[in-house]
């Protein structure tokens, strides 16, 4: 059972342009949620975060949205940039249980000059 | 500034051969974890350690064990390898602070 999904396992832009990555998740008592990007034969690493406390939460070019009743979120970047090409992989957690990440499969993003 | 150091980042391993993959951290921090990665199914939990003299299971840890050696040391080990446990495999560590973890760059292990 998937508790965290990232149902796109690609996505194509342009530079320039917006990039919308997409996450839902099934487990209504995570109270945390984490975005990672990984770039080839590196260790993800961690690039923006959001309480279930909020609905927003920006940094820059990388703002996240959570939508708790849809259990949704995305991470919007803008612009995109060629150096974002990368492996972005959504996260879960729940405070309480060791602090504990359940991890999406991954979106390839590919920003193309 | 090293953060999380994993060793070895490569290995090759025939079925049956046992192995231990080792990780450190020099963060202070006081859990640790240990994922693996496989292609179109992302990262997956296969042992934690809240703080130093405690492990639990996570979602995948058969054939694999580990040794939380110290506050700054997690080690996995491969008793008898198999070829599916042929995975990329990340240690992290966390400040249990809800901001999540620092990875390691991974070892990529190949059982034939």
């Amino acid at each position: 059972d998937q508790q965290v999904k990232q149902n796109s396992p690609s996505l194509s832009v342009q530079e320039g342009r917006i990039s919308i990555l997409n996450c839902d998740y099934t487990n209504s008592m995570f109270d945390y949620f984490l975005w990672y990007k990984k770039y080839p034969a590196e260790g993800p690493t961690f690039l923006i975060s959001i309480s279930s406390i909020k609905d927003k939460n920006e940094d820059g070019r990388f703002t996240v949205f959570l939508n708790k009743s849809a259990k949704h979120l995305s991470l919007h970047i803008v612009p995109s940039q060629p150096g974002d090409s990368a492996v972005y992989f959504c996260a879960a957690g729940l405070s309480g249980s060791n602090y504990k990440l359940t991890f999406g499969k991954g979106t390839l993003l590919t920003v193309n000059p | 500034n090293a953060g999380v150091t994993q060793t070895p980042k490569f290995q090759v391993l025939k079925t049956g051969q046992s192995m231990t993959l080792q990780c450190a951290q020099d963060m202070n921090h006081n859990s640790m974890y240990w994922y693996r990665q496989d292609p179109g199914m992302g990262l997956r939990l296969i042992y934690y350690s809240a703080s130093e003299g405690t492990t639990d299971k996570g979602e995948v840890p058969n054939g694999y064990n580990v040794s939380r050696l110290n506050k700054r040391e997690f080690s996995l080990r491969l008793e008898s390898a198999a070829p599916s446990q042929t995975s990329v495999y990340f240690c992290a560590s966390s400040a249990q602070t809800g901001y999540g973890y620092t990875f390691g760059s991974g070892t990529r292990l190949t059982v034939v």
